[in-house]
């Protein structure tokens, strides 16, 4: 019953070339959608994050669509840089009392010189 | 400097023994969590506290207890340890109780034997 799923467990791209993550969530309730960075060894990190009103959020290098319809939200990096290898864990939040993230089980992207 | 932290990172112990998890964080947040990391990388909230009051408590065995002597702190306390419990354990915090973005420790690794 996981309400937020990723189903690419990892990913390959070669540096400079666009990386393209991709979470699927059946709950459509959910208020946001965030992407988390983890390195071995340390706890993940925030890095982008969208309201569920709204259907593309970008900061720099990274982009998130959200698409209701499908209940799908996808990650975008480009250029994809080696510093950027990494597991990436897409979230979902409902923020109803209290805030409770609701995580995939994160893709490990490699990026390849 | 780190803003939030735990101890110990690593942690072997045998079944049946009793063990603690604690969390600092230095960044003045109202709310704290524990997720745990599952052995297929889910993380999943256990617990969550809002100025020391007890907010989520998802289905979680009782033999985990969590206390929070102060908002700045979150021990996790665990009773009778089973194999079941080897995870990843991550403290969180976060600005208030609807604030989006999370602030990861580095994680626990609890490994029981």
């Amino acid at each position: 019953d996981q309400q937020v799923k990723q189903n690419s467990p990892s990913l390959s791209v070669q540096e400079g070339r666009i990386s393209i993550l991709n979470c699927d969530y059946t709950n459509s309730m959910f208020d946001y959608f965030l992407w988390y960075k983890k390195y071995p060894a340390e706890g993940p990190t925030f890095l982008i994050s969208i309201s569920s009103i709204k259907d593309k959020n970008e900061d720099g290098r990274f982009t998130v669509f959200l698409n209701k319809s499908a209940k799908h939200l996808s990650l975008h990096i480009v250029p994809s840089q080696p510093g950027d290898s990494a597991v990436y864990f897409c979230a979902a939040l409902r923020i109803q009392g209290a805030q409770k993230l609701v995580f995939g089980q994160g893709t490990r992207l490699t990026i390849n010189p | 400097d780190t803003a939030v932290s735990q101890t110990p990172k690593y942690l072997v112990t045998q079944m049946g023994n009793d063990k603690s998890i604690k969390c600092e964080q230095n960044l003045g947040h109202d709310t704290m969590y524990w997720y745990k990391q599952d052995s297929k990388k889910f993380l999943k909230i256990m617990f969550s506290y809002n100025n020391k009051e007890l907010i989520i408590n998802e289905t979680v065995p009782n033999r985990f207890s969590p206390k929070s002597p102060d908002k700045a702190h979150l021990n996790l306390h665990i009773n009778s340890l089973e194999l079941g419990d080897s995870a990843v354990y991550f403290c969180a915090s976060t600005a208030d109780r609807t604030n989006t973005e999370a602030f990861f420790g580095q994680g626990t690794r609890l490994t029981v034997v």
